[in-house]
């Protein structure tokens, strides 16, 4: 069983957005602002969408937004298309020892 | 452009050792943290964390006392040694770089797999 919670799967239609979840607790996502999340087409290495919670590295599209609540930390994906078909996954700091602890991932899929 | 290359995976029998390489180029190593992440069916785990100066390492529980994480700066290289290997240990290997409590870069990743 994973350490944070992500619903397995979620889809949308061209142009429409999408929001999945990731839930923790006050020991990691709800302690610290140091969830990230990663987007993983089949076969391909992960590759990092969002860090501390809403930072995009340069080269993401601004069409991926991330957010926190609580011990709930969400990535908003707006304007769908066809690539974003893919697996996402959320991980956050959980302190001490526990230096990143992922979520199940999400398969998403554009209808 | 920041490069990732994985090597070293077989496969193995249950209790045996395996050392997995990572070949960094295209940024200063020296500088980056660094952890190896794995990817079994059931999802992706963080395995182990170094810092650009060895001063602080970290692993999962689920490794503890069994695999060891280094780097050699000289060579641009990160290494996990992995001893007494058990099923559950069958994962692909990737190993990251570390950014700002995330990982910005990946390899292609490197499958292990313990059987017997």
């Amino acid at each position: 069983q994973s350490a944070l919670t992500q619903p397995p799967s979620a889809s949308g239609s061209p142009g429409q957005a999408v929001t999945i979840s990731c839930t923790g607790t006050s020991s990691d996502v709800g302690g610290y602002n140091r969830v990230s999340w990663y987007q993983q087409h089949p076969g391909k290495a992960p590759k990092l969408l969002i860090y501390e919670v809403t930072k995009r590295p340069s080269g993401v599209p601004d069409r991926f937004s991330g957010s926190k609540s609580g011990n709930t930390a969400s990535l908003t994906v707006s304007g769908l298309q066809a690539e974003d078909e893919a697996d996402y996954y959320c991980t956050s700091y959980a302190g001490g020892n526990n230096w990143a602890v992922f979520g199940g991932g999400t398969k998403l899929t554009v209808l | 452009e920041v490069q990732l290359v994985e090597s070293g995976g077989a496969l193995v029998q249950p209790g045996g050792s395996l050392r997995l390489s990572c070949a960094a180029s295209g940024f200063n190593f020296n500088v980056y943290s660094m952890n190896w992440v794995r990817q079994a069916p059931r999802g992706l785990e963080w395995v182990s964390y170094i810092t650009s100066d060895t001063r602080t390492i970290h692993y999962a529980d689920s490794v503890k006392g069994r695999f060891t994480i280094s780097r050699d700066n000289a060579k641009n290289s990160l290494y996990l040694q992995m001893n007494s290997l058990r099923d559950e240990d069958t994962a692909v290997y990737y190993c990251a770089r570390g950014f700002q409590w995330a990982f910005d870069s990946w390899g292609q990743g490197i499958l292990v797999t313990v059987s017997s």
